[in-house]
């Protein structure tokens, strides 16, 4: 089956720095990336989505200036969480659709959780 | 945005015991996804269903599709240690996945 992967798998930061959260599909091309966040006990919500080479689209509520979305490749996606606070610690999980259409698999990866102190 | 609902949100169950689960909407789902995840880990997609009145299996795991699909049940048999996880369920609409907050199923042995 396909397989994304997410780096790092976690990571703490102080408050106020930049983390850089890298989403790789690795034995398919994505056109199309998603990018979740998941607080403890709750379901995943959805952020944002992005196609290879266009800007991302944003989920109602979510800052494009603080969360930070660059597709650059068919195969590798980045979230930046920009001035980080603790109340952005989360679980932040990628996933990625091979095809053009709705309709097609959306392949999740690990996961990344994040600390801000 | 369509709202699924999902219960119970929370189930301790015993190595053996059988147990159902639920996914509901007050609107059509266009088409269902069920997906478990682990602790740490992101969701691993167990199922889809199109067609009202569908039923799949997967080994121990009966995944149902109303009539009318507006609803949808996951029953798992002799449950084990190891299904333990989150189940969500989610719509697998046009362009995006909404997904259910999901129930936590904790199987003790």
């Amino acid at each position: 089956g396909a397989v994304v992967s997410q780096h790092p798998s976690w990571v703490i930061c102080k408050s106020g720095t930049s983390v850089k959260i890298e989403c790789r599909s690795l034995d398919f091309q994505a056109t199309t990336m998603f990018w979740y966040r998941q607080f403890p006990k709750q379901s995943l919500m959805l952020m944002a989505t992005s196609n290879e080479g266009s800007k991302a689209t944003y989920e109602q509520g979510v800052e494009k200036d603080k969360f930070l979305i660059n597709h650059a490749s068919l195969t590798l996606s980045t979230l930046t969480v920009t001035s980080a606070h603790p109340e952005d610690s989360s679980f932040y999980i990628c996933s990625a659709r091979a095809g053009a259409w709705g309709t097609d698999t959306q392949y999740f990866g690990p996961g990344t959780r994040l600390t801000v102190l | 945005t369509q709202l699924l609902e999902q219960s119970p949100q929370f189930l301790s169950i015993q190595e053996g015991e059988n147990l159902t689960v639920y996914c509901n909407s007050s609107s059509v789902f266009s088409s269902l996804q069920w997906y478990r995840q682990e602790p740490g880990e992101g969701p691993v997609l167990l199922v889809t269903v199109v067609t009202g009145g569908e039923v799949k299996k997967l080994k121990r795991l009966t995944f149902q599709f109303g009539d009318a699909r507006k609803d949808s049940s996951l029953h798992i048999t002799a449950a084990q240690p190891g299904d333990t996880g989150l189940y969500l369920c989610a719509e697998w609409g046009y362009s995006t996945l909404t997904f259910g907050k999901g129930t936590m199923l904790l199987v003790s042995p």
